[in-house]
């Protein structure tokens, strides 16, 4: 199966600032998504990204808070914009393999675990 | 919309017994039914899943059955260690194709 790397693994930042978090996987995927876990918690999705188009996000989350870069079918980008504490969490990048839709199986990074002072 | 329901949210076993985890899912159209396995400071990993033309799935020790008719599914572990203790997630597919994850269940396996 496909191998999914990201990209920082941790990092400590302070409120206000940017962090862009980067996935890269060895094969070429038609579906990438993103998901934060915070501690303890389930996975929620934040968002689809779609190569070549704006990313589809779902209640609750927003373009100008997550933006998302698909420049293409390998490779794939989460800003987390204007930090505060709230924000840490682990965000994780996942892929679908290609298929009939519904019976794909679905992969996940290690995960970026960040923390906001 | 869809929603996905575990139990137990825990679960504390001795080393050698059996753990069952199961899910309750509110969509009769789902027709794949995967189980992930978190261990602390890792991303999900797929371990098992099964589709819905298919009562039963085995791999080595562990084991999914699905009830297609009550929409549940459940993990069986046979044979527990403690390298089993994680966080078991039975995510059902979304009308948009990703995963809908449920609160997952704690599994310790004491040595």
């Amino acid at each position: 199966s496909a191998v999914i790397s990201q990209k920082p693994s941790r990092d400590i930042c302070q409120r206000g600032t940017s962090l862009t978090i980067q996935c890269q996987v060895d094969s070429q995927v038609t579906m990438m998504f993103w998901y934060r876990q915070q501690p303890g918690q389930s996975l929620t999705l934040i968002a689809t990204a779609n190569q070549g188009s704006e990313a589809t996000y779902e209640s609750g989350f927003v373009i100008d808070k997550f933006p998302i870069s698909r420049p293409n079918l390998t490779f794939s980008t989460l800003t987390v914009s204007n930090m505060s504490p709230e924000d840490s969490s682990i965000y994780l990048c996942s892929f679908q393999t290609s298929g009939i839709k519904g019976a794909s199986e679905q992969f996940f990074g290690p995960g970026t675990r960040l923390t906001v002072l | 919309g869809e929603n996905v329901e575990q139990h137990p949210s825990t679960l504390s076993v001795q080393e050698g017994d059996s753990a069952v985890i199961k899910c309750t899912y509110s969509d009769s159209a789902s027709n794949y039914f995967p189980w992930y396995k978190q261990e602390l400071g890792k991303g999900p990993q797929l371990i098992i899943d099964i589709r819905s033309n298919v009562g039963e799935k085995k791999d080595q020790r562990i084991a999914v059955t699905l009830n297609k008719t009550a929409k549940h599914f459940s993990l069986h572990i046979t044979e527990t260690q403690p390298e089993d203790s994680a966080v078991y997630f039975c995510p059902v597919r979304g009308s948009q194709g990703n995963l809908i994850f449920g609160k997952g269940t704690k599994l310790s396996v004491k040595p």
